[in-house]
């Protein structure tokens, strides 16, 4: 089955500046990778997807690029606010599948 | 109008009670998941229903027992509860694994 390795599992900045979460996948049928951003105490939620037919998608501040040849997806967050401080989560999945794989999850804290 | 319900929000109980977790979602989802999220945040798949069908089936104790009785409802029962069943778990929905989840806001159980 799919393997999905994500990194870092916390990351701390300061508020304003970027930050990048990295996830990998071991499947090559593996065509949909979602993110998604838990706070703390709530539900997961969907911030942003990409599909395998491109090579980056932007939205606001946030921004996620696949590289399918090596295998690997990014999550990008410029001008981070405190209030983007949660766990972030990246996932793959195949359309022929039945389930996501989640990775691990990252810790964000932004400092003000 | 939520789009995921699940109830209770917060279940705490002794270890060797039976309980139930309620989801209920009213998106028109085809197919709908229980994930088990433990301290360490990681969001590890239980069940997943295909209209009605049970389609996913991961190694989890048999006491834990998923009910569909229509697609917009997966139930989950737990017999002899374990100090090792605490945590929080979340149902989820979506239209196909190549579509994003709507997670239900999740259930806290607590075996004491």
């Amino acid at each position: 089955g799919e393997n999905v390795e994500q990194h870092p599992s916390t990351l701390s900045v300061q508020e304003g500046d970027s930050a990048v979460i990295k996830c990998t996948y071991s499947d090559s049928a593996s065509n949909y990778f979602p993110w998604y951003k838990q706070e703390l105490g709530k539900r997961p939620q969907l911030i942003i997807d990409i599909r395998s037919n491109v090579g980056e998608k932007k939205d606001q501040r946030i921004a996620v690029t696949l590289n399918k040849t090596a295998k690997h997806f990014s999550l990008h967050i410029t001008e981070t606010q405190p209030e983007d401080s949660a766990v972030y989560f990246c996932a793959a999945s195949i359309n022929t599948g039945n389930q996501f794989y989640f990775g691990t999850g990252t810790s964000l804290t932004v400092i003000p | 109008d939520t789009a995921v319900s699940q109830t209770p929000k917060y279940l705490v109980t002794q270890m060797g009670n039976d309980k139930s977790i309620k989801c209920e979602q009213n998106l028109g989802h085809d197919t709908m998941y229980w994930y088990k999220q433990d301290s360490k945040k990681f969001l590890k798949i239980m069940f997943s229903y295909n209209n009605k069908e049970l389609i996913i089936n991961e190694t989890v104790p048999n006491r834990f027992s998923p009910k569909s009785p229509d697609k917009a409802h997966l139930n989950l029962h737990i017999n002899s509860l374990e100090l090792g069943d605490s945590a929080v778990y979340f149902c989820a929905s979506s239209q196909a694994s190549w579509d994003g989840y709507t997670f239900g806001s999740g259930t806290r159980l607590t075996v004491v």
